[in-house]
């Protein structure tokens, strides 16, 4: 079945440094959709991110992600991690219909002064 | 705007006892209604998938049994975690879509067992 890892359970990192957090998926679909959402302490996933394009970067609010379909991965970037970045990051992935999400375990991102 | 809301936000239950709740679709038609379970410190899990018209799809570990689902019109859907105890805790979303290509979340209800 479909499944997303994300190896990082946690990440520390100085404001100021970039961001890399990890995202690799498994798929029987040819053209799966994979998503970063962002979750904040006592909220629900807010959508970071989205993209079906291979090869195709994707930008929002300072992050941006890349679908290689060739390494299966959508790793999440940002230039330069400000401090209210902190939050649990999610990487999704769906089949062609939307219908449902499958989340990877998450990162908590943590940055500090 | 499309928005979609839980209700309640948050309960507690005794351990044994059920309780339901309630997902709704506003300003869109949710053809389709995931429901999720955010355990403490793990991630999501889809407990089933509810689309109009269609059988409900449950995951595996998740039975209709234990999580009976009702999805009666495109704006409204409700799960029932029936004889809940300590390890059905957690955050349950609903997912909620329409004809958009992504999946909007509710808040959430926060189940506590005791």
């Amino acid at each position: 079945g479909d499944s997303v890892t994300q190896t990082e359970g946690l990440v520390t990192l100085t404001e100021g440094l970039p961001v890399m957090l990890n995202c690799t998926y498994q798929t029987i679909y040819s053209n799966p959709f994979l998503f970063w959402y962002v979750q904040h302490l006592n909220e629900s996933p807010r959508l970071l991110l989205k993209s079906f394009t291979d090869n195709k970067r994707t930008e929002h609010q300072g992050f941006h992600a890349t679908l290689h379909k060739s390494s299966s991965s959508f790793h999440l970037q940002k230039s330069s991690a400000q401090l209210s970045d902190s939050a649990l990051y999610y990487c999704a992935l769906s089949e062609f219909n939307y219908n449902v999400l499958y989340f990877g375990s998450g990162t908590k991102l943590t940055v500090e002064p | 705007g499309a928005l979609v809301y839980q209700y309640p936000r948050r309960t507690i239950c005794k351990s044994g006892t059920s309780m339901r709740m309630e997902c709704q679709a506003v300003g869109f038609q949710a053809t389709s209604v995931a429901w999720y379970r955010q355990s403490p410190q793990k991630t999501f899990e889809l407990i089933a998938l509810s689309t109009v018209n269609s059988a409900i799809k449950y995951e595996q570990n998740f039975t209709q049994e234990k999580f009976p689902i009702s999805h009666p019109n495109l704006s409204f859907s409700s799960m029932t975690v029936l004889n809940a105890y300590l390890e059905d805790r957690g955050l349950y979303l609903c997912g909620a879509r329409g004809g958009q290509d992504t999946q909007y979340f509710g808040p959430g209800t926060r189940l506590l067992v005791l």
